[in-house]
């Protein structure tokens, strides 16, 4: 069982809907989750972290967080083109080394 | 300061060749990892350093590969005898000390071995 799973997609979503991005992670003592976006060809960039249980809102982004199922999501309202990227979500290793592990990402694309 | 940065952008370099690349990270970071990036997956860790000190290699790291962040600052990896198999892109990130803050990333070095 790899550490850090996604879908590879591609989710496909019209413009204006809401974007549900997935990522179960395998060890249970994990504490720190982070959504990145990476654009075709550019590194990845942090759009969102979360430590607790539930959710954190930032502008069009909702971070998810279930220690219990061992499940993160990224929600993404009011979809637009610009955000048709991959999402990669990585989890630090319990322990406090600081180390993120990442799954392989989601492409998404917004259409018009 | 403007990020962290990566030098050089793009490296072709023969089968067998010795590569170095550079990494500059933002200068209060004192967390610095180098990840490699092949199409369709993430990024795979490869090696961690906290101030000069490199505090954990990727068991999957070959002996090939080599890094070092004298004084703290800037990092350079290298790979020798390169293969194949080592075409990638090669990421840096750095952080904050003291908490989770997430990792800022370089722009990459992409390395093509032929």
């Amino acid at each position: 069982q790899k550490e850090v799973e996604q879908n590879s997609g591609p989710l496909s979503v019209p413009e204006g809907a809401i974007a549900s991005l997935n990522c179960t992670y395998s060890d249970r003592g994990s504490q720190s989750f982070f959504w990145y976006r990476q654009y075709s060809g550019k590194s990845p960039e942090l759009i969102m972290s979360i430590y607790s249980n539930g959710d954190k809102e930032d502008g069009r982004f909702t971070a998810q967080l279930n220690k219990a199922s061992q499940y993160v999501s990224l929600l993404i309202r009011d979809s637009q083109p610009s955000d048709s990227a991959t999402y990669l979500c990585a989890v630090n290793r319990p322990g406090g080394s600081y180390i993120p592990t990442f799954g392989r990402g989601t492409s998404l694309i917004v259409h018009p | 300061d403007t990020g962290v940065s990566q030098n050089p952008r793009h490296k072709i370099t023969k089968r067998g060749q010795n590569v170095t690349f550079r990494c500059d990270p933002i200068s209060e970071h004192n967390r610095l990892y180098w990840y490699r990036q092949t199409l369709g997956q993430g990024p795979e860790f490869l090696t961690y350093f906290q101030n000069e000190a490199q505090l954990e290699k990727s068991r999957l790291l070959s002996d090939r590969f080599s890094a070092e962040r004298p004084k703290g600052s800037f990092s350079t990896l290298e790979i020798q005898r390169t293969e194949q198999g080592d075409s990638a892109m090669y990421l840096c990130a750095s952080s904050l000390p003291g908490g989770d803050y997430g990792y800022t990333f370089g722009s990459g070095t992409r390395l093509t071995v032929v």
